[in-house]
């Protein structure tokens, strides 16, 4: 079956530091990768939908500028957290289609951030 | 705007049981409704998938329903075991997946 990974799978760092997330489909080429939010005892909110080689389409109320993301390849797509503050600490969980038209997303692992 | 609820948020049974758990959702202009299960701090597992088409999947002891018209789903659960203790999340597919905010199951022995 498909599998998405993610790393790093925890990451603690201090608040006005930048953090990276990476989220690779390991065994297809994902045409579409998705970033979700996920805070303790809610459900997942998609953050933004990222297309290989163009720019990624961000939710209402999610800063582009905040959190940046780019997928630059078939299999890798990153999200920046810019200046990280305590509120955003959260669990990040991408997701990764193919080429299918409405093709199952397949979900990573997610990253648990805190923000001290 | 869609919408998905889920009912009931936690559910607390004995090894064996039956059990159904309940997702509506508010547009019924949905592509598909999707069933995943979600172990603490973990990602997520699809269970299963039900095209708009389709009134129902099945996957082993897992059984989903799709009523379109009434913007219902159920995801069925026969001789539910400790291991099926999780979170379930339902999601309706529109140009975007839209979750609810799932039940929280536990099956002791």
């Amino acid at each position: 079956g498909a599998v998405v990974s993610q790393h790093p799978s925890w990451v603690i760092c201090k608040s006005g530091t930048s953090v990276k997330i990476e989220c690779r489909s390991l065994d297809f080429q994902a045409t579409t990768m998705f970033w979700y939010r996920q805070f303790p005892k809610q459900s997942l909110m998609l953050m933004a939908t990222s297309n290989e080689g163009s720019k990624a389409t961000y939710e209402q109320g999610v800063e582009k500028d905040k959190f940046l993301i780019n997928h630059a390849s078939l299999t890798l797509s990153t999200l920046t957290v810019t200046s990280a503050h305590p509120e955003d600490s959260s669990f990040y969980i991408c997701s990764a289609s193919g080429l299918a038209e409405q093709e199952t997303q397949y979900f990573g692992p997610g990253t648990r951030l805190l923000v001290l | 705007k869609q919408e998905v609820t889920q009912i009931p948020a936690a559910l607390s049974v004995p090894e064996g049981e039956n059990l159904v758990l309940n997702c509506s959702f508010t547009d019924s202009a949905i592509y598909n409704l999707q069933w995943f299960r979600q172990d603490p701090g973990k990602g997520l597992t699809s269970l299963l998938l039900i095209q708009s088409s389709q009134r129902e999947q099945t996957s082993g002891r897992l059984n989903a329903s799709l009523d379109k018209s009434s913007g219902r789903s159920t995801l069925y659960i026969a001789a539910s075991q400790p291991g099926d203790s999780a979170t379930y999340l339902c999601a309706a597919d529109t140009d975007k997946l839209i979750f609810g905010t799932g039940t929280r199951l536990q099956v002791f022995p």
